[in-house]
């Protein structure tokens, strides 16, 4: 089945640092994938999306590129700010046509003064 | 736009009670409506897809006679925890997929359960 695999947390960076948070899946079909953010105590927003091989969703300075041949789709952000301190889901969709998202486990970004 | 609450946004309850939550879709219609249930420190767990006027589908492991879901209208659907016990205690979140857009769920800002 399909699956998401996400680097283990939490990640601690000092504020302005390069921020990357990796993402692999696994999944049969042509998914959409998905970053979302969860900050404490709420629910997830979505962050950037790509629905296809070499989109690249962007959103409030991060990034992240629908990588087809290595199955992966990493976050970036060039210069991280302790407000982007939160845990963050990636997920993917499948085109099977129940569009479901599957979730990884999720990475927890703690960002320092 | 899209735009999902929540309500209660916490609640305590006694063991051995029941306790309802309300998802709602503010600026859309929603056909099918979902409910997860976070544990700390984890990802979401899908419970149930619920659908407008019809029963609602339950993950493996799930017992539907514990967690009643009833999605009534295109913008409301209730999660009722019943017989709630100390285990139930976790975060509950809804998110809702708007009418002719099967691509993307709109996610509420859940739900924190302690039962006592």
């Amino acid at each position: 089945g399909d699956s998401v695999t996400q680097m283990e947390g939490p990640v601690t960076l000092s504020e302005e640092a390069f921020l990357t948070i990796n993402c692999t899946y696994t999944a049969t079909g042509y998914p959409s994938l998905f970053w979302y953010v969860q900050y404490p105590g709420e629910g997830l927003q979505l962050l950037l999306k790509a629905t296809k091989a070499d989109d690249k969703g962007s959103n409030k300075g991060f990034e992240a590129t629908y990588r087809k041949e290595t199955t992966s789709f990493h976050l970036e952000k060039g210069s991280v700010q302790v407000s982007d301190s939160a845990v963050y889901f990636c997920a993917l969709s499948d085109g099977g046509g129940s569009y479901i998202p599957t979730f990884g486990r999720g990475t927890s970004l703690i960002v320092h003064p | 736009g899209a735009v999902v609450s929540q309500h209660p946004s916490w609640v305590i309850c006694k063991s051995g009670t029941s306790v309802k939550i309300e998802c709602r879709s503010l600026d859309f219609q929603a056909t099918t409506m979902f409910w997860y249930r976070q544990f700390p420190k984890q990802s979401l767990m899908l419970m149930a897809t619920s659908n407008e006027g019809s029963k609602a589908t339950y993950e493996q492991g799930v017992e539907k006679d514990k967690f009643l879901i009833n999605h009534a209208s295109l913008t409301l659907s209730t999660l009722t925890v019943t017989s709630a016990h100390p285990e139930d205690s976790s975060f509950y979140i809804c998110s809702a997929r708007e009418t002719g857009n099967p691509y993307e769920q709109y996610f509420g800002p859940g739900t924190r359960l302690t039962v006592t």
